[in-house]
């Protein structure tokens, strides 16, 4: 079955630069999340999108935006790096019922140095 | 605000024996609660989760959870433990459960399980 694609899987930046992660959700999935995990933490939500509209926002700070777009992928754009940006960063896609689980991609992993 | 709580930062438990992962909950409405595992450099893998029905809910690879009204407690199981279950373990709940906005989880602080030869 067809899983969520993250590209890319690792990512080395250097401060103050930009980057952009990349989603592809499960075919049929209308919802995108995005969390981040740092090392040793639990994954934190950082911002979702449902039909290609922001659903919700969490923790995810401003030098941070993203999008869906009308083939319902996701970027997550990162600007004005720094070296607390350096985590595992992870996309779920879903349908958009409540009760529906949320399948994860295999992750960024990006590294700021 | 929806929460949920993992108090074992790591589980031991022998080979062949039975495993039980902690997880309690706090919720203003009808939880939506999940398991998930993370295996070292690897996303989540949905395992299982309870929405509403039996209180024994039953997922991939043998695993099972219990859900406990009366406890707020939503605790992972397997009869028998594998060398391969070794792995980081989430418990989760989601958002204020309703269709649209706010379906995010919420993680606990996971538990490290592992399984001794």
């Amino acid at each position: 079955a067809a899983g969520v694609i993250q590209s890319p899987r690792h990512l080395i930046k250097e401060k103050r630069e930009t980057a952009t992660l990349k989603c592809y959700p499960i075919p049929r999935h209308d919802t995108v999340y995005w969390y981040q995990q740092g090392p040793g933490q639990d994954p934190q939500f950082l911002i979702s999108f449902y039909e290609k509209m922001q659903s919700d926002k969490g923790s995810i700070p401003d030098r941070f935006s993203a999008q869906q777009f009308s083939d319902y992928h996701s970027e997550l754009n990162m600007s004005s790096l720094e070296l607390g940006d350096s985590a595992l960063y992870f996309c779920a896609s879903s349908t958009e019922t409540a009760i529906d689980e949320q399948y994860f991609g295999p992750g960024t992993r990006l590294t700021v140095t | 605000a929806q929460s949920v709580a993992q108090p074992e930062d790591q589980v031991n438990v022998a080979e062949g024996n039975p495993l039980t992962v902690k997880c309690t909950y706090s919720v203003s409405g009808n939880p939506y609660l999940f398991w998930y595992v993370q295996y070292p450099n690897r996303g989540l893998q949905f395992l299982l989760k309870y929405i509403t029905g039996d209180n024994l809910v039953k997922g991939s690879y043998g695993f099972e959870a219990e859900f406990n009204k009366s406890q707020t407690s939503f605790h992972l199981k397997k009869p028998s433990a594998l060398v391969s279950d070794s792995a980081l373990y989430f418990c989760a709940v989601r958002d204020v459960p309703g269709g649209g906005a706010t379906n995010k989880l919420i993680f606990g602080t996971g538990t490290l399980l592992a399984v001794q030869p």
